[in-house]
This record gives C-alpha cells, sequence and structure tokens, in this order.
C-alpha cells in the first residue's frame, strides 16, 4: 500500500518568507510525528500528534513553528519568517497505534532558506 | 522526561567482524525499545524492537539485549558487511501511545 508521502520533496525560499510543508501519513494511522534532522545530525523532534489528544509541541524551536494535523490525517507544519538556520531535511513520521508502534517516516522535505 | 544517551558516535569495522551500539535511557518506566537504521540519504526504518519482557531479540544477523535493572539496552550485528553501513537511532518509550524518544545516532562503517 502507500507508504507516507511529503510535499514538497525541495523548497528553496528566501529568508524571511513563510513555507508550508505537508505531511500524507499511512491511512488510519493515529499518530504522526514531525522532525527535523541537520546534515549529518540526529532527529530533533519537533511535535507528536496522538489521536483526538492536545498535540505535545514541547520540541517546537520558536513560535515562528507550528503545525496542525486536520481531520486526524493530512499534517502541515508551517514556519514564518524563515531564517537560514531552519535549512534541514523535516521528516514525518506516522504510526498505527493500537499497539502498533512502529515509525514510518515519509522521504522528507529538504528545505533551504537563502 | 525521558532522555536516551547512544555510544559510540562513531563506529568503524571490517567486514565480518561485530558491531554493538549501546543505549541508555532515564525512564525506569519505558517498556518499548526500537531499533532504525537510517542509510545515506534516505529515510530512517525500523530495523528490530524489543520489549521489557524480554531480555534479549534475534532476527537474523542482528539482536538486541535489554537491562532494565540498568537501564540500558544494545544493538548487535554480526558479521557485518558493506550494506550495514549507516547511520543507527536507539529510541524509547513508555507505552504506544507516548512519544518515542531518539538517541543522537551512531554511525557505522563496514570497511571491506
Amino acid at each position: 500500500g502507500a507508504g507516507v508521502s511529503q510535499s514538497p520533496s525541495n523548497k528553496v525560499t528566501e529568508k524571511g518568507k513563510d513555507v508550508e510543508l505537508r505531511c500524507d501519513p499511512i491511512s488510519g494511522h493515529t499518530a504522526l510525528y514531525w522532525y527535523r534532522q541537520s546534515l549529518g545530525q540526529g532527529l530533533e523532534f519537533l511535535i507528536y500528534f496522538q489521536g483526538n489528544s492536545a498535540p505535545d509541541k514541547s520540541g517546537l524551536p520558536s513560535d515562528r513553528f507550528s503545525a496542525e494535523r486536520t481531520g486526524g490525517s493530512v499534517s502541515t507544519l508551517t514556519i514564518q519568517r524563515t531564517q537560514q538556520e531552519d535549512s534541514a531535511v523535516y521528516l514525518c513520521a506516522s504510526v498505527a497505534g493500537g499497539g502498533q508502534e512502529t515509525q514510518y517516516f515519509g522521504p522528507g522535505t529538504r528545505l533551504l532558506v537563502l | 522526561g525521558e532522555n536516551v544517551e547512544q555510544h559510540p558516535s562513531t563506529l568503524s569495522v571490517q567486514e565480518g567482524d561485530s558491531a554493538v551500539i549501546k543505549c541508555t535511557y532515564s525512564d525506569s518506566a519505558s517498556n518499548y525499545f526500537p531499533w532504525y537504521k537510517q542509510e545515506l540519504g534516505k529515510r530512517p526504518q525500523l530495523i528490530i524492537d524489543i520489549r521489557s519482557n524480554v531480555g534479549e531479540k534475534k532476527d537474523q544477523r542482528i539482536a538486541v539485549t535489554l537491562n532494565k535493572t540498568a537501564k540500558h539496552f544494545s544493538l548487535h550485528i554480526t558479521e557485518t558487511q558493506p550494506e550495514d553501513s549507516a547511520v543507527y537511532f536507539c529510541a524509547a518509550s513508555e507505552t504506544s501511545y507516548d512519544k518515542v524518544i531518539f538517541g543522537p545516532g551512531t554511525s557505522l562503517s563496514v570497511i571491506p
């Protein structure tokens, strides 16, 4: 079946512009994560959606970052007034839930802020 | 909250040798410990996981051991091959509804 998809695959923007990154999780999956990965670095947790619970936003680095998950499915990560240090690969992962805890990662969006 | 540490950060082994990566966690309530492999330029993928009700799990050349008393778990890869070269991440969580916490990763290089 279809896996996790993300769009766009690459995004180049100018400093100060806003960007929206989209994640389409596997259908029926109840949980969704967003991570940021800089070149050669680890998985920096950003935000976690679990079912209808309030999202865990503890990893968002500043108030320029926000995310929403509409209808328990598609999620959008928005970065306002982008800075050069926001340049990274943004990965999302979905989890089936119900005892199935494997995270299925999307291919990522590579963001470059000039 | 949970904190996961991972060692070493980089590891080089000769093809055919074994590789061991160790992780420690802080929350004694954690009971699920997955390992993910991320090849260069690709997305992370689960390779093996273990729950706290077992001490060891094997899948072909890969094994994971868990010591709940000491709060550490390890990944063992035997007969390493060049295609094992990747970054490996350990992780921990309390329940299937809790956030998974990742370690910082280990970059493994298998030298032919």
